[in-house]
């Protein structure tokens, strides 16, 4: 089946690294991503890897795939207040791209 | 920087009429989707439009939906009859063959 698993919440005080999960299902799945959504507002793409890839790094974000365990994960470096929402965790199957249930990071001070 | 975009961003309309959500995706993309979020629960894919065909649709998108690119730049969701249990954030994405996808920033349906 299609399924898309993430943890629901993470707290993570401020300046500390925030580490995201997800594990997948589909092992032919071309790309996987991470999206971003604020309070109200729309999807943010913030990165994606593709399959043949272990890691990809964008500034503070890092991005490891486990093809093996079917594991991706999300990296934020010195996390800060603006980091505040809800990540989602998306996979590339056949024309349609998959989406997990999300994990709200909350910032503690 | 290229972008999806979605019209109107907010929509009201009374349960059993019609509601036509706009899309325009990115120029050169070649797959069109919508998807959807109810409040507070998970992105839901809808439907999937290539070479002016549904290409898969979920068990969501029922006869009361209809996708439409009545003009080589538009991408339209049509909802026959609303119901309340539309009322959801409609997304619209767009991608090239073998590229990310691009959403745009939803319409929020509301249904009263």
């Amino acid at each position: 089946g299609e399924d898309v698993e993430q943890s629901l919440f993470l707290s993570v005080r401020e300046g500390d690294s925030s580490v995201i999960n997800c594990t997948y299902t589909d092992s032919s799945s071309t790309y996987l991503y991470w999206y971003k959504q604020e309070p109200g507002a729309g999807l943010q793409l913030l990165t994606y890897i593709f399959s043949n890839m272990d890691m990809k790094q964008d500034q503070r974000l890092t991005v490891l795939l486990n093809k093996k365990d079917k594991h991706l994960s999300l990296r934020i470096a010195d996390t800060q207040t603006g980091d505040s929402a809800i990540y989602f965790c998306a996979e590339s199957m056949g024309d349609k791209i998959i989406f997990g249930k999300g994990t709200r990071l909350h910032i503690l001070p | 920087e290229p972008e999806v975009t979605q019209t109107p961003s907010h929509q009201v309309t009374q349960m059993g009429q019609e509601v036509i959500l706009r899309c325009v995706p990115i120029s050169n993309h070649l797959y069109f989707y919508w998807y959807r979020q109810i409040l507070g629960q998970k992105v839901e894919f809808l439907v999937s439009f290539y070479n002016n065909e549904i290409s898969e649709k979920s068990e969501i998108f029922d006869d009361q939906f209809s996708v439409e690119r009545p003009d080589g730049s538009n991408f339209t969701l049509k909802i026959r009859s609303t119901k309340l249990e539309d009322s959801a954030m409609y997304f619209c994405a767009s991608l090239q063959e073998n590229t990310e996808a691009f959403f745009g920033q939803g319409t929020r349906l509301t249904v009263v």
